[in-house]
């Protein structure tokens, strides 16, 4: 599958704990997104990343979320002590320098705080 | 600001009526304008871009710059069109998208 890929599908956690997620993008894509969606809402941009600078962070990431993609490849994105409010699905997207406007959507990780 | 506006959350048409989905949107400058589509158990997907012009499953859409809208439409819905469309922009420079809160579809037998 050469699709972006996300992991875990699912997690859940109790407030307070730290969880980590991990996107796979689609070989050979430069730039990286991260985005949230919350029930009944559109996604949300959170941040993007062109090959493993991080170039533009949402006023939605507040200090407890940290995003990094090393080696230009895959991302993390961390979420420190979390609380009910961060329950959402985060959705990766990668885009390529030929069409950096197409940006294809991984299945995303459904996050409950519990 | 840049702002998505999608006014129906639900929109449920008989199959082979034709299909207006609305969408408005807010933005300085020159944007780019998109159609998203998600199918029940399946990603994010584009359906289709103001800039190509083509038409994707039948469904097409003008960006509208007076009106600032860009509605999609289909003369003859059928039942596979059933899901969630989403309308987005992006703005210069190629970065993040914006999305509207979505419409879902149902197409009725």
């Amino acid at each position: 599958d050469t699709g972006v890929s996300q992991d875990p599908r699912h997690k859940i956690t109790k407030r307070g704990q730290n969880v980590t997620f991990r996107c796979d993008p689609i070989s050979e894509h430069n730039r990286l997104y991260w985005y949230r969606q919350t029930l009944g809402q559109g996604p949300e941009f959170l941040t993007y990343f062109q090959n493993e600078a991080q170039l533009e962070k949402s006023r939605l990431l507040s200090d407890r979320f940290s995003a990094e993609r090393p080696k230009g490849s895959f991302s993390t994105l961390e979420i420190q002590r979390t609380e009910q409010g961060d329950s959402a699905m985060y959705l990766c997207a990668s885009s390529s320098r030929r069409a950096l406007n197409e940006q294809f959507f991984g299945p995303g990780t459904r996050l409950t705080v519990l | 600001a840049q702002r998505v506006t999608q006014p129906e959350k639900l929109l449920s048409v008989f199959k082979g009526a034709p299909v207006e989905l609305k969408c408005n949107y807010s933005y300085s400058g020159s944007p780019e304008l998109f159609w998203y589509v998600q199918y029940s158990r399946q990603r994010l997907q584009l359906l289709l871009r103001h800039i190509s012009r083509e038409s994707i499953k039948g469904f097409t859409a003008d960006l509208n710059k007076g009106e600032t809208s860009f509605h999609l439409k289909k003369p003859f819905a059928q039942e596979e069109d059933s899901a969630m469309y989403y309308c987005a922009l992006s703005g210069q420079g190629a970065q993040k998208l914006v999305f509207g809160q979505g419409t879902r579809l149902t197409i009725n037998p």
